[in-house]
């Protein structure tokens, strides 16, 4: 079965102390991995796709990697603006007719 | 542009009400698709339709009901609701050039639906 882990459920950081967020999956074959920030109470914002293993993607203070087993959110000297939960989904082939499976986020705290 | 719109942003209704929530999208996406989400859980896909037409009904109850007038709206028609259907309502789109092509969903603002 398709399957898709985010940890830790939460983390808690000071400004400036940069850390990474985890997402491991186990699918038949990936089509593609998402990364999506949300804020309370609105739509998941898209933030990155990544297609291949030793791919990555930056932007602002977040950069993206992905492995063939999972992908990590990197986040450099975060702010509390950057305070949200991270939604990792993954688009799986052949025959899942595109859909994502999404992790359960985490759930990032920034304290100034 | 990525932009999905949704209305309204807040519903409040009766269990004996009927209500629609609406969405509408300009990018030219061909895939649309409804969303539910409860507190601190990801989103659970309800509906999708693909060039108009409904591909995916993921077992949802019938008192939902979607309709997709055109390439551009995509509607949830809604009728005695329960207050377990109380949720944050989702909907996303995304260009759908085939079944095998990687596809980036964008999800609009959402409808936080409470039923009484």
């Amino acid at each position: 079965e398709d399957q898709v882990t985010q940890s830790p459920e939460a983390l808690r950081l000071q400004e400036g102390e940069s850390s990474s967020l985890n997402c491991s999956y186990t699918v038949s074959g990936l089509r593609g991995l998402f990364w999506y920030r949300q804020d309370p109470g609105k739509g998941p914002e898209f933030l990155f796709t990544l297609y291949s293993a030793g791919e990555e993607k930056e932007k602002e203070r977040l950069k993206a990697t992905l492995t063939k087993k999972e992908s990590f959110l990197h986040i450099t000297a975060p702010k509390p603006e950057d305070s949200a939960t991270y939604l990792c989904a993954v688009q799986a082939s052949p025959g899942s007719q595109g859909n994502l499976i999404f992790g359960k986020g985490t759930k990032l705290s920034v304290k100034p | 542009d990525t932009e999905v719109t949704q209305t309204p942003k807040h519903l409040v209704m009766g269990m004996t009400n009927k209500k629609s929530l609406k969405c509408e999208q300009h990018m030219g996406h061909r895939a649309m698709y409804w969303y539910k989400q409860k507190a601190k859980k990801p989103p659970e896909l309800m509906f999708v339709y693909s060039y108009e037409k409904l591909s995916i009904n993921e077992s949802v109850p019938s008192r939902f009901s979607p309709e997709c007038p055109n390439s551009s709206l995509l509607n949830l028609h809604l009728h005695a609701l329960q207050p377990e259907d109380s949720a944050l309502y989702l909907c996303a789109s995304s260009q759908r050039k085939s079944a095998s092509d990687l596809d980036e969903q964008f999800f609009g603002p959402g409808t936080r639906l409470t039923v009484l």
